[in-house]
């Protein structure tokens, strides 16, 4: 079946670690997305990628990074310079059939609690 | 400043009667608007898409208006059902034409009581 999978489904961090948080889709979409959401709250852009070998901060990139070195796979590293890393992160990819106005499809969420 | 503003009070509602959300935005002019729906601990499935140029889009029962002028979508549920229970969010293009970046609001936690 196509579709977005993170991995790990729950991730628990000791304070000072860095973390990688994995994305693959299947979908052949070019752009894809990190958001992070925080309890009762809405989703807030971390980084995104239009193509392969590029990606631009969203508005909440201090402390995270990422690569796009295969148009499949766009881990996000959660950094120890992140500092309330505790939250729920959404990784999505966006359908090219409507070019510009195409829908995100999100992957089941990765939740990471630091200890 | 830039803002997307959804109420943040859930939205307590009657089975059969219709649920209207609101997400109004400031200082964007995005050329569309789409709405979402999240289940507790799921990722966001997208519902619907309207453009700047289009007022009204419908899909079963979900209707989305698109006023420009008043920076403001609205978002109805109708013949509301205890399964339409969710949150529902609202996103825009925060760079018009520039890219694919992709900004939420805050969400509207829907409850339907049978």
């Amino acid at each position: 079946d196509g579709g977005i999978t993170q991995s790990p489904k729950y991730l628990f961090r000791k304070e000072g670690q860095n973390v990688t948080l994995s994305c693959e889709q299947n979908l052949n979409h070019d752009a894809m997305y990190w958001y992070r959401q925080d309890p009762g709250q809405g989703l807030r852009l971390i980084y995104y990628s239009q193509i392969v070998n590029d990606f631009q901060k969203g508005d909440i990139a201090e402390g995270y990074s990422v690569s796009r070195e295969k148009k499949e796979s766009f881990p996000l590293t959660v950094t120890s310079a992140q500092k309330n890393p505790t939250a729920f992160y959404l990784c999505a990819s966006k359908s090219p059939d409507r070019g510009y106005f195409g829908e995100l499809f999100f992957g089941e969420g990765s939740r990471l609690t630091v200890l | 400043s830039q803002k997307i503003e959804q109420n943040s009070e859930a939205l307590n509602i009657q089975e059969g009667k219709t649920a209207t959300l609101t997400c109004n935005y400031t200082n964007y002019s995005p050329a569309y608007l789409q709405w979402y729906r999240q289940d507790p601990g799921r990722g966001p499935v997208f519902l619907l898409l309207i453009r700047e140029n289009e007022k009204e889009k419908r899909k079963e029962r979900l209707k989305v208006t698109f006023d420009t002028t008043l920076k403001q979508s609205l978002f109805h549920i109708t013949a509301s059902q205890p399964a339409d229970s969710a949150t529902y969010l609202c996103a825009l293009d925060t760079l018009r034409g520039a890219g694919n970046k992709l900004t939420f609001g805050g969400g509207t936690r829907v409850l339907v009581k049978p």
